[in-house]
């Protein structure tokens, strides 16, 4: 199964600037899923990145915010563009198969945890 | 609509026996998820169990199935200062469809 890189881990951001997040997979997978955990909240889905086509974003989020690029099979990033102090949240993404679940599931990365001042 | 709800938090001594609850309204998941989030890392997947189970049981954990009533337990057995993390219940309609997370129960491991 397997393994996720998620860059950067952490950071602190002005108000009205953007941050790019990087996703790399260490093998071919067809979908990757970009989630956002707010505060004391569970794991919202934002979107879903296939390679070759435009992402598919969930109810209440957009493209313009949160652009996506998925320009090959392991790799994908996240913008959050126009950051606001509401934007601060983890940002995690994740593939499908976990090697904990026998291929069940889904897999992780640890999370680039963003704050804006 | 789907929906997952767990305790917020629960707090146990070192060794005895931790139970943490899910329940869960949507009849047509297939898999239901134990995930694990230490601080500062990513969810580590538990374990899982198929909507067939009524029980599953790894090592130190076991995880209780009731269809019926659509609850969902994970019972972690001789707790250990190590197990303290944030446990998140998650829903899934076959194995890969979109997961549903609740918003997890922090689990506090006193010695």
């Amino acid at each position: 199964s397997a393994v996720i890189s998620q860059k950067p881990s952490r950071d602190i951001c002005q108000r009205g600037t953007s941050l790019t997040i990087q996703c790399q997979v260490d093998s071919q997978v067809t979908m990757m899923f970009w989630y956002r955990q707010q505060p004391g909240q569970s794991l919202t889905l934002i979107a879903t990145a296939n390679q070759g086509s435009e992402a598919t974003y969930e109810s209440g989020f957009v493209i313009d915010k949160f652009p996506i690029s998925r320009p090959n099979l392991t790799f994908s990033t996240l913008t959050v563009s126009n950051m606001s102090p509401e934007d601060s949240s983890i940002y995690l993404c994740s593939v499908s198969g976990s090697p904990s679940g026998q291929g069940v599931g889904y897999t992780f990365g640890s999370g680039t945890r963003l704050t804006v001042v | 609509g789907e929906d997952v709800e767990q305790s917020l938090f629960l707090s146990v001594r070192e060794g005895d026996s931790s139970v943490i609850n899910c329940t869960y309204t949507d009849s047509s998941s297939t898999y239901l998820y134990w995930y694990k989030q230490e601080p500062g890392a990513g969810l580590q997947l538990l374990t899982y169990i198929f909507s067939n189970m009524d029980m599953k049981q790894d090592q130190r954990l076991t995880v209780l199935l009731n269809k019926k009533d659509k609850h969902l337990s994970l019972r972690i057995a001789d707790t250990q200062t190590g197990d303290s993390a944030i446990y998140f219940c998650a829903e899934s309609i076959g194995s890969q469809g979109n997961l549903i997370f609740g918003k997890g129960t922090k689990l506090s491991v006193k010695p």
